[in-house]
């Protein structure tokens, strides 16, 4: 069975500096989708930025972008010039490419804090 | 686009009696719906798996008599707790896959408080 893991469960940054979240994960797949989403106070899940385990190239998106280390099974997060509302849990998932695959496996979650 | 909403947004009942959580996708056709619990402080447990006109498909440990889930339409997925008690208190949450594509959206949740 896949896993995910984050090793952090807390974190935390000054505002303007930057933050890397940590996640490994487990799989014998080779064509997987990995995800991280954010939970703000509100509860509801945001999806911050995708990978596509066939691409080599690291998924950006604006501030955020990923490490993806495919041989190592490791995808970081890192959040640049931090800002007071990327304060949040952060989640990394995972899930299998194949047709039908369709259930997301979660980490534990990271407590993202940033200090004015 | 690609919104899901949940009602209600809190609930509370008492022990013994059901309550239904509503979960919708407004703008777009979701063949798959996915229900998830979240204890406080922890990560999103996948319930059970939804399919449009069949049976959802639980996860182990999840007894399926008292989650009985309800996906009737394309728009629609009904999830109701029946004879509730204080230990099913939990953050439920719903969400969608459009289409044939890889996202997951999801609903803003539905906090369920037994007494």
């Amino acid at each position: 069975a896949q896993t995910v893991t984050q090793s952090q469960p807390e974190m935390s940054v000054q505002e303007a500096e930057t933050v890397t979240l940590s996640c490994t994960y487990d799989t014998s797949e080779s064509d997987y989708y990995l995800f991280w989403y954010k939970q703000p106070p509100s509860r509801q899940m945001i999806l911050v930025i995708r990978q596509e385990a066939y691409k080599q190239q690291n998924a950006t998106e604006n501030r955020f972008s990923v490490n993806f280390q495919k041989a190592a099974k490791s995808f970081s997060l890192k959040i640049s010039d931090s800002q007071l509302g990327d304060a949040a849990m952060y989640f990394c998932a995972y899930r299998r490419a194949s047709e039908g695959a369709q259930k997301l496996v979660f980490g534990q979650g990271t407590r993202l804090t940033i200090n004015p | 686009g690609a919104v899901v909403s949940q009602h209600p947004s809190r609930v509370i009942c008492k022990s013994g009696t059901s309550v239904k959580i509503e979960c919708r996708s407004l703008d777009f056709q979701a063949t798959t719906m996915f229900w998830y619990r979240q204890f406080p402080k922890q990560s999103l447990m996948l319930m059970a798996t939804s399919n449009e006109g069949s049976k959802a498909t639980y996860e182990q440990g999840v007894e399926k008599d008292k989650f009985l889930i309800n996906h009737a339409s394309l728009t629609l997925s009904t999830l109701t707790v029946t004879s509730a008690h204080p230990e099913d208190s939990s953050f439920y949450i719903c969400s969608a896959r459009r289409g044939a594509k890889y996202e997951q959206y999801f609903g803003p949740g539905t906090r369920l408080t037994v007494t």
